[in-house]
């Protein structure tokens, strides 16, 4: 089936240890997005990329990094310089393309939490 | 980019129809206005998406206003299963009429719905 793939579900990193999340989709699709979420809150963008070797940040990039060697992969860093790194994140993709309709369809993955400890 | 405004919080009665606003209104003529849900610690769920004409699925039921500032997704008989958070969201478009760029959410309605 295809789908975006979030890895790991649970991740827990010590005050200044930098760690990367995982997220792989065999969708096809050229942009990916990086977004981070706190308890009783919306979604706030980090990276997004929209073809490989290209990125952009995004609202809140400060202390994350990203890359994008493959079109299938998108990995996200937290490096130490975040200073609140605890959260709920996610990977997201779209197809691209002209227009609108089905093609423009945001597909999630089920998220990954990092708790520093 | 366009920005989205929503009610923080509503409610439902199970088996009643909720309708949720949201205010679009520096939406751009070729920016489509899409819904998502998400439940509690999962990737949020897409239910549907529409330019300028009502839209209707199997999920929900979206109705935009001719002037395109604002619309409502409208879940015709609401089930427990539905308490969750809506986002509604407009799509940005990239440099050259492409569909890429900024994905912005805003704070999203968390919908309950009660017994």
């Amino acid at each position: 089936d295809g789908g975006i793939t979030q890895s790991p579900k649970y991740l827990f990193r010590k005050e200044g240890q930098n760690v990367t999340l995982s997220c792989e989709q065999n969708l096809n699709h050229d942009a990916m997005y990086w977004y981070r979420q706190d308890p009783g809150q919306g979604l706030r963008l980090i990276y997004y990329s929209q073809i490989v070797n290209d990125f952009q940040k995004g609202d809140i990039a400060e202390g994350y990094s990203v890359s994008r060697e493959k079109k299938e992969s998108f990995p996200l860093t937290v490096t130490s310089a975040q200073k609140n790194p605890t959260a709920f994140y996610l990977c997201a993709s779209t197809p691209g393309g002209q227009g609108g309709s089905s093609g423009n369809t945001i597909y999630f993955g089920e998220g990954s939490w990092l708790t520093v400890v | 980019d366009a920005k989205t405004t929503q009610p923080p919080s509503m409610d439902c009665a199970e088996g009643r129809a909720a309708n949720l606003p949201c205010n679009h209104s520096t939406i751009s003529g070729n920016e489509y206005v899409y819904w998502y849900r998400q439940i509690h610690s999962q990737g949020p769920q897409y239910i549907i998406h529409g330019l300028k004409n009502n839209e209707t699925n199997e999920m929900a039921s979206l109705i935009i206003t001719e002037d395109r500032k604002s619309s409502t997704l409208i879940l015709p008989h609401a089930t427990l299963r539905d308490t969750a958070v809506y986002y509604c969201i407009v799509r940005v478009l990239g440099a050259g009429g492409t569909s890429y760029g900024k994905l912005t959410f805003g704070q999203g309605t968390i919908l309950t719905v009660h017994p």
